[in-house]
């Protein structure tokens, strides 16, 4: 099974930082990545898909990047809105799989 | 507007099963791949299972493989996830989820029930 890590686990950041999150697939998963944003008791959200790929409705401060093993997701500027836990999720191959997470915190 | 509402959660002993339903409005169903994901209270989420359009294909997580069955029925636009032989670490929310796909391939998913709460406990 492939399994995906997650850095840092908790991040404590500012509105207006820049915040970048790091994922590490255990073997080349290509560009088949997503990245999910999850608020308390709600279900979480795709925001980026195909490693790069903004889904629609997405604000545009959002991105990713990477390819292969190594991935990141960058917040340009961190809005207040933005304050989540932030889920990688590997699409390459059967069993799907999901890195821990990364609660972005107010500093 | 894609909707999935879940249903069949509950408290169940050790053992026991329980049989989840997600009836899914808004999108042409058959045309889309499914899936089960859930979260342990205060825990991240863990992918559970995913069945294709037709309904011909399935696959498990490690943790789930032979005791989970899901399994669809296109003319109710439903989604099943029967859980047999449940364990205390079964006790989760349970979301259903549409698969995002384009022509060739899945790349996520793109839309989610509100999860329904299954309890595994004596």
């Amino acid at each position: 099974d492939i399994q995906m890590t997650q850095s840092p686990s908790t991040l404590s950041a500012s509105v207006g930082d820049r915040v970048t999150i790091t994922c590490r697939a255990s073997q080349s998963i290509s560009n088949w990545l997503a990245w999910y944003q999850q608020k308390p008791g709600k279900a979480p959200n795709l925001l980026i898909y195909k490693a790069s790929s903004l889904e629609s409705g997405v604000p545009s401060r959002f991105s990713g990047s990477g390819s292969g093993t190594e991935f990141t997701l960058t917040i340009s500027s961190l809005q207040p809105d933005d304050f989540a836990t932030y889920y990688c999720q590997q699409y390459n191959d059967y069993p799907l799989t999901f890195g821990g997470g990364t609660k972005v915190e107010i500093k | 507007e894609v909707q999935l509402l879940e249903s069949g959660g509950g408290l169940v002993q050790p053992g026991g099963s329980l049989r989840l339903s997600c009836e899914a409005s808004g999108f042409t169903f058959k045309m889309y791949a499914m899936t089960w994901v859930r979260q342990a209270p205060g825990k991240g989420l863990e992918w559970v299972s995913n069945i294709n359009g037709r309904g011909s294909e399935t696959y498990y997580a490690d943790s789930v493989k032979g005791r989970f069955r899901m399994s669809r029925d296109n003319a109710k636009n439903t989604v099943y996830l029967q859980m047999n032989t449940l364990r205390a670490e079964d006790t989760a929310i349970y979301y259903c989820a549409k698969d995002a796909c384009d022509t060739a391939n899945c790349y996520g998913v793109d839309s989610w029930g509100q999860g329904t709460l299954v309890t595994v406990s004596s």
